[in-house]
């Protein structure tokens, strides 16, 4: 089993929808949840940050921590062609310095005109 | 204000060669991790290193596979006697110095082919 399970998609939704990304875990070390935005052949951009369960909100994307079901959610509101793109969920292990990501596998989005 | 770099961003060798991987950090930071992504995979962690120092190298596969950040210059990502298995994309990431989060920085890959 992956430390970190997240569907491929793709998902395809009409501009202006709202779309829910979803990503389990099952080490319940992770302290540190993170989403990432990857354009075709370019690296991954941070887009939200979050460590404590809850909601955090920037602009039209929401993040979603549940830590007591290990699952995370990032919410894309009024969706738009530009964020047809690769999302991946990553998350880390606080161990007082900087720690490695463990990533999952990325939900590819594509939103249509 | 430069971002992570990293070169060549395409690399092509046939089996057997030498494959070097540079990463230049963004200015001021000096924690450095290397990931690589294989076709339709998540990004694997590989390693992290400071300045002169290999901090966690768990993801490395045991031979072939090298990693430095000296003092001065970029951090290097040597892969040696490549094979066709190696073609991925391998992206390097940066933090500040001092953090204790964990939002790293990416820079944009080196794809590499292993004809």
């Amino acid at each position: 089993q992956k430390e970190v399970e997240q569907d491929p998609g793709p998902l395809s939704v009409p501009e202006g929808a709202i779309v829910s990304l979803n990503c389990t875990y099952s080490n319940s070390a992770f302290q540190y949840f993170m989403w990432y935005r990857q354009y075709s052949r370019k690296g991954p951009e941070l887009l939200m940050y979050t460590y404590s369960s809850g909601n955090k909100e920037d602009g039209r994307f929401t993040a979603q921590v549940d830590k007591s079901s290990k699952y995370i959610s990032l919410f894309i509101r009024d969706s738009q062609p530009s964020d047809s793109a690769t999302y991946l969920c990553a998350m880390s292990i606080n161990t007082g310095t900087a720690s490695k990501l463990t990533f999952g596998t990325g939900t590819r989005l594509q939103v249509t005109l | 204000n430069a971002g992570v770099m990293q070169n060549p961003r395409h690399l092509v060798r046939r089996r057997g060669q030498e494959a070097r991987l540079r990463c230049s950090p963004m200015k001021g930071h000096s924690h450095v991790y290397w990931y690589r992504q294989l076709p339709e995979e998540g990004l694997k962690f590989m390693v992290y290193l400071q300045k002169e120092n290999i901090i966690d190298e768990s993801g490395m596969p045991k031979e072939r596979f090298s990693a430095e950040f000296p003092k001065e210059g970029p951090s290097i990502l040597r892969i040696q006697q490549v094979v066709r298995g190696d073609s991925a994309a391998y992206f390097c990431a940066s933090l500040p110095r001092g953090t204790t989060t964990d939002t790293q920085y990416f820079g944009p890959g080196t794809r590499l082919t292993v004809l």
